[in-house]
């Protein structure tokens, strides 16, 4: 049940390049959608989230871009940095529900930024 | 900032043996959560908890299991016979009432059934 995916299991850049993770998902009745950045030993860490209404959000460095009709979303690091190294998780929600509004993770892509 | 905390960091148990992992919430937080990340697999949903309550169980979270807020800054989720698929990564999440959506998680259980 891959109802979210992360279909590239690792990504390596140039530091100052940017990064581009992108993720699919399948269940229409998705209306909300978080990246989780996450270092190993370490929780995930809240990075930043669009709603289904918008097609972009930018924070800094990071945009996380949406396209309903294609069930698709990015996240783009503009400019990469070694720190940024670390394993990024898709997640999604449905919101509409009003109920625990579980999130349902991607298999994650680990971002390798080199110097 | 606030953040959420878990203890202990590593639990190693034997199969069959009851396991409690604590978890402290952001403070100002209702909305609290259980995932569990089995190695090299994804963050998957165990159990949610609002007003005291379970709102919404995976088909993981079986008899086996339990979840508590037994005061007003702990959540606990019990296991009460562990099996040696029960090893992973415990993460506890919590959520604001607001309309923020976004679920903070803390550092982590690491949990060894042998």
């Amino acid at each position: 049940d891959q109802q979210v995916k992360q279909n590239s299991p690792s990504l390596s850049v140039q530091e100052g390049r940017i990064s581009i993770l992108n993720c699919d998902y399948t269940n229409s009745m998705f209306d909300y959608f978080l990246w989780y950045k996450k270092y190993p030993a370490e929780g995930p860490t809240f990075l930043i989230s669009i709603s289904s209404i918008k097609d972009k959000n930018e924070d800094g460095r990071f945009t996380v871009f949406l396209n309903k009709s294609a069930k698709h979303l990015s996240l783009h690091i503009v400019p990469s940095q070694p720190g940024d190294s670390a394993v990024y998780f898709c997640a999604a929600s449905d919101e509409s529900q009003g109920g625990s509004e579980k999130l349902v993770f991607g298999k994650g892509t680990k971002l390798t930024v080199n110097p | 900032e606030p953040e959420v905390t878990q203890t202990p960091s590593h639990q190693v148990t034997q199969m069959g043996q009851e396991v409690i992992l604590r978890c402290v919430p952001i403070s100002n937080h209702l909305y609290f959560y259980w995932y569990r990340q089995i190695l090299g697999q994804k963050v998957e949903f165990l159990v949610s908890f609002y007003n005291n309550e379970i709102s919404e169980k995976s088909e993981i979270f079986d008899d086996q299991f339990s979840v508590e807020r037994p005061d007003g800054s702990n959540f606990t989720l019990k296991i009460r016979s562990t099996k040696l698929e029960d090893s992973a990564m415990y993460f506890c999440a919590s959520k604001s009432e607001t309309l923020n959506y976004e679920q903070y998680f803390g550092p982590g259980t690491r949990l060894t059934v042998t």
